[in-house]
Order: structure tokens, then C-alpha cells, then sequence
């Protein structure tokens, strides 16, 4: 069984800061994927990155990145410089090799202010 | 691409009702991907597709409710009869490998 761990129900951060979303998890797979997801007020869920369990480098898309640390099980998500427009909940996710579904953790919530 | 379509974004019934939500997946795309998400219960997996077939119902929550997928490019989420506690936002997801991407979700308010 899977599963994820988002110790963090609330996070605030001022603009152009970095933050980091936490995100540990539980498999005994050798092989699997991370994913994290952001649900902004409108609701919708949207993809932003995705980390292979054997990728050597950690993922980063944009001003999204991935903490990968193998050994302690943690996924992070790191956003540098925060916008206001980065307010939303964030969800951390995860597929184990020969799985189809996700396992979402129950997601972080990020205040961005001015 | 147009993403992930659902129909309609937001439907109020009264309980007792019958309720069909619709989704048009990625073209593409060979997973389709039933959740449903509340406060209470965060996000939960209803039912998933692989090459229009149901591959797993376990997270259906009762007989009340049922999916199909007739083809590739459509699937419905159906509750008969609705009951309020159904009440929640409906999100279905399409993949072809990794990751799923989800359409903009269905609000159902049972009264």
C-alpha cells in the first residue's frame, strides 16, 4: 500500500520568497512516481511536476522544483519566487510501478501576500 | 488541445433525483479517471477506465451509483437515486502514462 504524508495544513509566505511544500511518503515499490498537483480557488486541479523514482536529477518546471531525497522518502516542492497568483492548495501525489492510480496526500494550503 | 470536458460544471438537484455527469477525455488518452472530492473525505478515487473497460470499482460508494464508457471519448458518472450526503465537486481525470491531467470538475448540490 501506498501512502502520502502532507504534515503542513497551512503555509504562508510573502511574495518573491521561496517556499517549500512538504511531502513524504510510503511504498515498499522500488519503482514509482511522484506528481504534484495545484488546486487554485476556481477549483480545478492542475498538473505542475512529476519525479520518476530512478531519475537521477530532480525535476523542476519553471519556478517549481523538486526536493527528491530517496532515502528519507520526501518529495518537496519548492517554489522560488512566490506570486500572488501561487495561492491555492497543493496537493502531493504518488504511482507506484504497475499502478494506474494516484495516492493524493490530503494537500497544503499556500497563502501568498504582497 | 481542449483538455479534459465535463458537463455540466455545476447541477442542483433535489434528492431522489436522477444525475448523469459527463466527461470527454484527452484524445489520446487510454486511462479515464472517476474522483470525487469533499471537505470531509478530501479526494477519492470512484472508478477508472483503461481502454474504455472499468478496470477498478472498489471506491464506488454504493449501488446508487454507476459509470460507463462507451467509447473513447466519452464517459458518464451516473447517481440514481441522489441522495444530499452525494454532494461534492466530481473531477474526472484522463493519462496516457504518467501523469492525469483533470477537467474542471462538476459541482452537485442534492437538496
Amino acid at each position: 500500500a501506498q501512502k502520502i504524508t502532507q504534515t503542513q495544513p497551512g503555509m504562508f509566505v510573502q511574495e518573491k520568497e521561496a517556499v517549500t511544500l512538504d511531502c513524504t511518503y510510503d511504498t515498499s515499490d522500488q519503482s514509482y512516481g511522484l506528481f504534484w498537483y495545484k488546486q487554485p480557488s476556481s477549483g480545478e486541479m492542475i498538473f505542475l511536476i512529476y519525479q520518476g523514482s530512478y531519475d537521477e536529477q530532480n525535476a523542476t518546471e519553471g519556478r517549481y522544483s523538486l526536493n527528491f531525497q530517496k532515502a528519507r522518502k520526501s518529495a518537496n516542492l519548492v517554489i522560488s519566487a512566490s506570486q500572488l497568483g501561487d495561492s491555492a492548495m497543493y496537493f502531493c501525489a504518488m504511482r507506484a510501478e504497475g499502478y494506474s492510480t494516484l495516492t493524493f496526500g490530503k494537500g497544503t494550503m499556500l497563502l501568498v501576500s504582497p | 488541445d481542449a483538455g479534459v470536458i465535463q458537463s455540466p460544471r455545476h447541477e442542483v438537484t433535489e434528492m431522489g433525483q436522477e444525475v448523469t455527469l459527463r466527461c470527454k477525455p484527452i484524445s489520446g488518452h487510454d486511462y479515464l479517471f472517476w474522483y470525487r472530492q469533499t471537505m470531509m473525505r478530501g479526494l477519492e478515487l470512484l472508478i477508472y477506465f483503461n481502454n474504455n473497460v472499468p478496470i477498478d470499482d472498489s471506491g464506488m460508494p454504493e449501488d446508487r451509483f454507476s459509470a460507463k464508457m462507451p467509447n473513447a471519448s466519452f464517459s458518464t458518472l451516473k447517481i440514481q437515486p441522489s441522495e444530499p450526503r452525494d454532494s461534492a465537486v466530481y473531477f474526472c481525470a484522463s493519462s496516457s502514462n504518467k501523469e492525469q491531467y483533470f477537467g474542471p470538475g462538476t459541482r452537485l448540490t442534492v437538496t
